[in-house]
């Protein structure tokens, strides 16, 4: 059974650009949360999408966004990018959403670098 | 706002000990769950055990086990008979029982077995 996958692995921009990142949930999975870990902030949760609809949303700008598609299939965009965006951008996906043992799914992440 | 705190400095433990990684949280839910992760240098988060709220038991799973304390609101991980591959850092985190999938992490542990 296939894991979680994001791409790409790793990529740099430079600031003002924007970027847009790809995970592919495991099968079935209808859910997929995106996180943004960096070592001064730590794992922060940036937002949720079940069924093509955003459940949740972190504390994060506008700038910030994601979509899902009917396949399940997420990508989240960052538009003007800033330096302090530079992190590694972890997937998760579950079968369900929000009850009880539930587990979420992490993928390996996406290391963004920003000049 | 659910808070999890782990605060123990980076650790080093040799093969074959047990070792304890400590984990406070703050939450004004009634239900709820707690995780443990664990993230390798590669950076995915690979998921090891899972406590509810509610259960009465500790949870294990093979050489996890999680010391659950609820009246002092901790939930510890104990990893028996370490091994070379247990070296990574370790995250606690917690969600509500129901709603959503949005889980709150501490800051980690780092764990660095030593032969």
């Amino acid at each position: 059974k296939a894991g979680v996958t994001q791409t790409p692995r790793y990529l740099i921009k430079t600031r003002g650009q924007q970027v847009t990142l790809s995970c592919s949930p495991i099968s079935g999975h209808r859910s997929v949360s995106w996180y943004q870990q960096t070592p001064g902030q730590g794992l922060q949760f940036l937002f949720e999408y079940f069924s093509e609809t955003q459940r949740n949303k972190g504390n994060f700008p506008g700038r910030f966004s994601g979509r899902q598609f009917s396949n399940s299939r997420s990508e989240m965009n960052v538009s003007t990018l800033e330096l302090g965006d530079s992190a590694l951008y972890l997937c998760a996906s579950s079968a369900i959403t929000g009850t009880g043992a539930n587990v979420l799914t992490f993928g390996a992440g996406s290391r963004l670098t920003v000049l | 706002a659910q808070k999890i705190t782990q605060t123990q400095p980076g650790m080093f433990v040799q093969e074959k000990e047990a070792v304890t990684l400590d984990c406070t949280y703050d939450t004004s839910d009634q239900s709820y769950g707690l995780f443990w992760y664990k993230q390798p240098s590669s950076g995915e988060m690979i998921f090891l055990i899972y406590q509810g709220s509610y259960d009465e038991q500790n949870a294990t799973e093979g050489r996890y086990s999680l010391n659950f304390q609820k009246a002092r609101k901790s939930a510890n991980l104990v990893i028996s008979a370490s091994q070379l591959g247990d070296s990574a850092m370790y995250f606690c985190a917690m969600r509500p029982s129901y709603g959503n999938n949005r889980l709150a992490f501490g800051k980690g542990n780092q764990v660095v077995v030593i032969p």
